[in-house]
């Protein structure tokens, strides 16, 4: 019964291909998020959706797009991959705004060789 | 400036110490402040949380936001090898959707 769920946990991938990463939320949250963490472990917001409306769009290449079927699901697609988007991208839910508790996947760790 | 300022460590104590971990802020406008710990390749998950000025206790761990100093800080007693972990603090103005993170302190208790 796990709350935020993520696919692939691990990602390895050559530069300039185009892959996607899956995030679930059984929580029935209303916000969810995918967050960046570099290799420094610096953690930074890039998107968040509220009820599968866009409500945050951090300064992040135009190459990221998240797409949102359903208020319980928000993935990540990324085109044309480069050598510095290697991380651990996690994805977060909370009720409804970021002053509620958020709950976050367990990240997944995206390699670009 | 950025933001957010915490000293990513690394920390490493004995068992049983007192830790006290510590942020500062540049945005006076923040006033939902949060400490994570986040274990190795795992997510982060929320500790405490605090609103506005003032302490929060929760078992071993007290949160202290000091607004006038912009200064927040995270006191772990008794620490235990299980709190071995990287802490982040977190904060938002409220009405802004934005959660901004320090880049998290690493701290290791000794047996």
């Amino acid at each position: 019964d796990t709350a935020v769920s993520q696919t692939p946990k691990y990602l390895v991938t050559q530069m300039g291909n185009d892959k996607s990463i899956k995030c679930e939320q059984n929580l029935g949250h209303d916000t969810m998020y995918w967050y960046k963490q570099d290799s420094k472990k610096f953690l930074k917001i890039m998107f968040s959706y509220n009820n599968k409306e866009l409500i945050i769009n951090e300064t992040v290449p135009n190459r990221f797009s998240p797409k949102s079927p359903d208020k319980a699901h928000l993935n990540l697609h990324i085109n044309s991959l480069e050598l510095g988007d290697s991380a651990v991208y996690f994805c977060a839910s909370s009720q409804y705004a970021l002053t509620d508790t958020q709950y976050f996947g367990p990240g997944t760790r995206l390699t670009v060789l | 400036q950025k933001e957010v300022e915490q000293d990513p460590g690394p920390l490493s104590v004995p068992e049983g110490a007192i830790v006290s971990l510590n942020c500062t802020y540049s945005n006076s406008a923040f006033q939902y402040f949060m400490w994570y710990r986040q274990y190795s390749r795992k997510g982060p998950e929320l500790l405490m949380y605090t609103y506005s000025s003032g302490n929060k206790e929760d078992g071993r761990f007290t949160a202290q936001v000091d607004k006038s100093s912009k200064y927040i800080s995270l006191f772990i007693r008794d620490s235990q090898p299980s709190d071995s972990a990287t802490y982040l603090c977190a904060m938002t103005e409220g009405g802004s959707e934005k959660l901004v993170f320090g880049k998290g302190t690493k701290l290791t208790v000794n047996p």
